[in-house]
């Protein structure tokens, strides 16, 4: 069965760093691209960050520009997200989602994602 | 950046109508749009991918079309299922940007 499972969401205060991993399991990982996705409670989608199979391509949105860092590790089919600088406006629920491409394409399976609140 | 804008915003349907949704993209995107669908409390599922493609076990009745910056969802008639909220991605020159969704709702 292909799944993907987040962890590592928590509360958190503002300026502090949280780590994201999403482990991933029946497909062969290092064929596609990963990505993170967030939903803010009540809100809509935010594209976050993609890294493509071989982690020689990877983008940010520019809300996370700069504070963020997507990594993967194909030999443990693992996909993680370091954050730093946490806001407020951070808070919400982080998906992990696998391309249906080695590199940008759209999103074919999804976890259930992880919950970071960033609060004091 | 691309913006991606979807219309309605809020669609009101009964079950059996045609329903559709519409996305424009800021620029030019080619046919690289996808469509996901997402039900309260669960992850979005992709429904169609590259414009038109229909993801595998997404019921026929959804259908997608549009290439450039004009882009539309149809359901062909509406389930009781098919209440949800719906948005368009594109991945054409950056990795991806959503549309603010369109959710359908009872009538």
């Amino acid at each position: 069965e292909v799944q993907l499972v987040e962890s590592g969401g928590a509360l958190v205060q503002p300026g502090r760093s949280l780590r994201l991993s999403c482990a991933a399991s029946g497909f062969i990982f290092d064929d596609y691209a990963m990505h993170w996705v967030r939903q803010a409670p009540g809100k809509g989608l935010e594209w976050v960050s993609g890294i493509n199979w071989n982690s020689d391509s990877l983008d940010y949105a520019d809300s996370v520009k700069g504070r963020f860092t997507i990594s993967r590790d194909n030999a443990r089919n693992s996909l993680h997200l370091h954050m730093s600088s946490l806001r407020a406006e951070d808070t919400a629920l982080y998906y992990c989602a696998k391309d249906h491409r080695s590199s940008g394409g759209a999103l074919d399976i999804w976890g259930q994602g992880t919950m970071v609140t960033v609060s004091s | 950046d691309i913006q991606m804008t979807q219309s309605p915003s809020t669609l009101s349907a009964s079950v059996g109508d045609r329903v559709t949704i519409t996305c424009r993209a800021s620029q030019s995107i080619d046919h690289w749009l996808a469509w996901y669908q997402q039900k309260p409390g669960e992850a979005p599922k992709l429904l169609i991918y590259d414009a038109g493609s229909l993801q595998s076990g997404v019921p026929s009745r959804f259908s997608g079309s549009g290439s450039g910056t004009e882009f539309s969802l149809t359901i062909s008639s509406l389930q009781p299922d098919d209440f949800a909220t719906y948005y368009c991605q594109q991945y054409n020159s950056d990795w991806g940007t959503f549309g603010q969704g369109t959710k359908v709702e009872v009538k």
